[in-house]
């Protein structure tokens, strides 16, 4: 069963910002919060991870509460090659197997 | 962008054939996870390997499925006698440190 919860679905028009949440209510202190994005025929694609407080790549950037409760992943400028499906996965990668998790993801719609 | 090979990209089997995928990890990533994605979106986790060594299966793995990582050779998913309810895509992974990187998948069709 999947440990988070995201709104199934977001529409945003190309250049804007989006912003993804993503609920784990019951997160650990041994997880970790992990970001990926898939479109049609290929496998998930990562994008960014973190533990605590702020993070950010080339690609987005990923705002953690306080309480570890909320993720939020935010998206700069979105491009039609933003539009995926993307999914919150939290898990403890200190066990040695780390499998994912995915729930439903949200499907994000890009339009022009 | 991931380096992940998958292959075949497309299978095609009749129920009670042998199905046979392939991947291929990262260099240099010693776990390979494998994942079945049904055609409602569905993950499942099916196995998982460091180095030659089975970390973590599930039950399905251990009846029908079986998987495979040799070194200095591709890895290996191998379902025995497929039935029509292991059509799915079927995801290779690789990791190093924590996050998984993704092969395109193999497309498995039983007829």
């Amino acid at each position: 069963l999947a440990k988070t919860t995201q709104p199934p679905s977001m529409e945003a028009y190309e250049g804007q910002e989006v912003n993804v949440s993503c609920s784990h209510t019951n997160i650990a202190t041994s997880e970790y919060i992990y970001w990926y994005r898939q479109v049609p025929h290929q496998g998930p694609q990562f994008i960014i991870q973190g533990y605590k407080d702020y993070v950010v790549n080339e690609v987005a950037s990923l705002f953690i509460s306080a309480d570890r409760k909320l993720s939020t992943l935010s998206l700069p400028w979105v491009s039609l090659r933003d539009a995926a499906v993307y999914y919150c996965i939290v898990t403890d990668r200190s066990s040695g197997s780390w499998q994912l998790i995915f729930g439903s993801g949200t499907q994000l719609t890009v339009m022009p | 962008n991931s380096k992940v090979i998958q292959t075949p990209r497309y299978l095609v089997k009749g129920q009670g054939q042998k199905a046979k995928m392939r991947c291929i990890p990262e260099k240099g990533h010693p776990v390979v996870f494998w994942y079945q994605q049904n055609k409602n979106n569905e993950f499942k986790f099916l196995i998982n390997f460091q180095n030659q060594e089975v970390l973590q299966q599930i039950d399905m793995t251990e009846k029908r499925f079986s998987a495979e990582c040799p070194s200095n050779s591709p890895c290996s998913l191998e379902i025995q006698s497929s039935e029509a309810g292991d059509s799915a895509l079927y995801l290779c992974a690789s990791s190093l440190r924590g996050e998984q990187y993704f092969g395109p998948g193999t497309r498995l069709t039983v007829l």
